[in-house]
């Protein structure tokens, strides 16, 4: 049972463009929503991650956008550049469960120039 | 600084032969640990986690083992390799706080 659902699976834009990324989770015990970001051949990093009890967060050029009721929440990267491309994920963790991510199945995006 | 260390970075070995992969953190003490496996171009999918010495919880049932005989040690383990063991395997740590933090993996190709 995949509790965060990750859309889409790949995703193609323009240099400048701001690709979107979505993922809706079920569990309202999830505490913590990461966003992580993996080149190819490399372990993710983390890139930028909210507490529900805030609606956006932004760092450089990159924003969560998170709604609680809708128990959604997307990644909004600005001005996209070439070395934006990589495979995004995103998470939620449930503090309670021995702090183990639910990951989401991965956006792999490309950038072009 | 946290650091963690993981090798070897690739392996190719025959299937029926055993392995073990090691995973080492730096900088900081009784972390919980994780072993990941990624399939290409799939998910992560957790295969282990540890939070103390000697606790190991297995997440899916496979050929695969993990151990942990130090605090900052982690390692994954098999008796006999199968194809399907193939794969990008990733060690990750957090401690208290919520962030994971990733190995640089290692990509094993069972022959």
């Amino acid at each position: 049972q995949q509790q965060v659902k990750q859309s889409p699976q790949s995703l193609i834009v323009q240099k400048g463009g701001i690709p979107i990324i979505n993922c809706a989770y079920e569990n309202t015990a999830f505490d913590y929503f990461p966003w992580y970001q993996q080149f190819p051949g490399k372990g993710p990093a983390l890139l930028i991650a909210i507490r529900p009890d805030v609606s956006e967060k932004k760092e450089g050029r990159f924003t969560i956008s998170f709604n609680k009721s809708a128990k959604q929440f997307s990644l909004h990267i600005m001005d996209s550049q070439p070395g934006d491309s990589a495979t995004y994920f995103c998470a939620a963790l449930n503090a309670g469960n021995n702090r183990k991510l639910i990951w989401g199945l991965g956006t792999s995006l490309a950038v072009n120039p | 600084s946290q650091t963690i260390h993981q090798w070897p970075a690739t392996l190719v070995q025959p299937v029926g032969s055993p392995l073990s992969l090691e995973c080492t953190v730096e900088g900081t003490s009784n972390p919980n640990l994780y072993w990941y496996r990624q399939a290409a171009g799939r998910g992560l999918q957790l295969l282990f986690y540890s939070v103390g010495i000697g606790q190991i919880s297995s997440e899916v049932p496979q050929n695969l083992s993990a151990s942990r005989p130090q605090d900052r040690q982690f390692i994954l383990s098999s008796k006999k390799l199968l194809l399907s063991d193939s794969g990008f395997y990733l060690c990750a740590w957090n401690r208290g706080g919520y962030g994971y933090t990733f190995g640089s993996g290692t990509r094993l190709t069972v022959v």
